[in-house]
């Protein structure tokens, strides 16, 4: 079993829709949560960084991490062209302990 | 640098040849991480240096994989005898001490072995 398991997608929505991105983990003792965005071509890149349980909202984004179920959520508001990319998520004990989600693949419809 | 740069950005090799990558992290960062992304995969940590040393290469999938860093900067990573499998990209990230959780990644080495 896979430390982190994500839902590849594709995901398509229409602007403006409200996104949920998903993750299940399994270590119970990995702290830190994360999400990265990664635009095609491109290096992944932190979007949201979450230490234990919780919600942390940044502007249109929100992080929510259920330990009870080991559920890592994003929720993406008015959701714009512009955030199509491949979201990945993250769990670990530091940066030289993460593991990763294969990604989901986003795309936002004009 | 203002990033972290990789070179090249794209490597189509023949099966067998040896394949060295590049990666030049954002200066005065310490810490520097190689890790793999292969489709549907993932990314898979490979190595990790502080400084010009590897305490965790506990990732490298044989001993066909090697690394080394240099003047606590630049960083090659070396595959040797490349088999299809090894077809993945290879990306590069580093942070201001290791301390800390937040990695900036390049942009990749993309490899391609035919």
């Amino acid at each position: 079993q896979k430390e982190v398991e994500q839902d590849p997608g594709p995901l398509s929505v229409p602007e403006g829709a409200i996104v949920s991105l998903n993750c299940t983990y399994s270590n119970s003792a990995f702290q830190y949560f994360m999400w990265y965005r990664q635009y095609s071509r491109k290096g992944p890149e932190l979007l949201m960084y979450t230490y234990s349980s919780g919600n942390k909202e940044d502007g249109r984004f929100t992080a929510q991490v259920d330990k009870s179920s080991k559920y890592i959520s994003l929720f993406i508001r008015d959701s714009q062209p512009s955030d199509s990319a491949t979201y990945l998520c993250a769990q670990g004990t530091g940066a030289n302990n993460l593991f990763f989600g294969t990604g989901t693949r986003l795309t936002v419809i004009p | 640098g203002a990033g972290v740069s990789q070179s090249p950005s794209n490597k189509v090799t023949e099966k067998g040849k040896d394949v060295e990558l590049r990666c030049d992290p954002i200066s005065g960062h310490t810490a520097l991480y190689w890790y793999r992304q292969s489709l549907g995969q993932g990314l898979e940590f490979l190595i990790y240096f502080q400084g010009n040393s590897a305490p965790d290469k506990s990732g490298l999938p044989s001993d066909r994989f090697s690394a080394e860093r240099t003047g606590g900067s630049v960083s090659t990573l070396t595959i040797q005898r490349t088999q299809q499998e090894d077809s993945a990209v290879y990306l590069c990230a580093s942070n201001p001490t290791g301390g800390t959780n937040v990695l900036t990644f390049g942009a990749g080495s993309r490899l391609t072995v035919l």
